[in-house]
């Protein structure tokens, strides 16, 4: 397998601009999870999905920020509108379930918002 | 609920000597524990994980951990530190049978100096 791909790697954009990220988890994993990692505040679990559907949201920073699973292959993360604090590293992990499970981590998209 | 305190936020050792990085967690359930390690410009991997069972688990890269219930700590450990080890560690707590994500700790960087 691929591994969980991500895509951009890097984003520079310009304040007041939409993102998109997207994330391809591991064929067959049942759990989504996009985090943010910045030197402040380290690494952060925005939102998660099981299934395709979103369980717990309550990390996203604020109305600006969305995400989607729209199918069990594809998932994307939007800033809109992006500012300079949205700059960081945003990951997406899948896993087959929680507890034991192992996450895998993609390779993370480096969002740097002027 | 979870939580996690890695002890350090920067270690600093030589190559060869022994490499001990600090994790302390709270948990109102037996928990699992993990350690993840990030190499530069790369998303998390795992290193190793404990579930049940023994308490000294035994990881890739020669890596080990030790579950101390009595002190509710995970400590990771190697005895001997290669240049390729520098990088940053989190360990990671999760609840048992594992109805909530992932909790991380703010990671440690180790450096290791020739």
């Amino acid at each position: 397998d691929a591994g969980v791909i991500q895509s951009p790697r890097h984003e520079v954009t310009e304040m007041g601009q939409e993102v998109t990220l997207r994330c391809k988890p591991i064929s067959g994993h049942d759990y989504l999870f996009w985090y943010r990692q910045t030197m402040m505040r380290g690494l952060e679990l925005l939102i998660y999905f099981n299934n395709n559907v979103p369980i717990d949201d309550s990390g996203m920073p604020e109305d600006r920020f969305s995400a989607k699973m729209p199918n069990a292959s594809f998932s994307t993360l939007k800033i809109q509108p992006s500012e300079p604090r949205d700059s960081a590293v945003y990951f997406c992990a899948s896993s087959l379930g929680q507890g034991l499970d192992t996450q895998y981590f993609g390779p993370g998209t480096r969002l740097t918002v002027l | 609920a979870q939580s996690v305190t890695q002890l350090g936020s920067h270690v600093s050792v030589s190559e060869g000597a022994l490499v001990l990085l600090r994790c302390n967690y709270s948990s109102s359930v037996p928990p699992y524990l993990f350690w993840y390690v990030q190499y530069p410009n790369q998303g998390l991997q795992l290193l190793l994980k404990y579930t049940t069972g023994a308490t000294l688990v035994k990881g890739i890269n020669g890596f080990e951990a030790e579950f101390k219930k009595s002190e509710t700590s995970f400590h990771l450990t190697k005895p001997s530190a290669h240049m390729s080890d520098a990088a940053e560690y989190f360990c990671a707590v999760s609840d048992s049978p594992g109805n909530t994500p992932l909790v991380f700790g703010k990671g440690t960087r180790l450096s290791v100096i020739a």
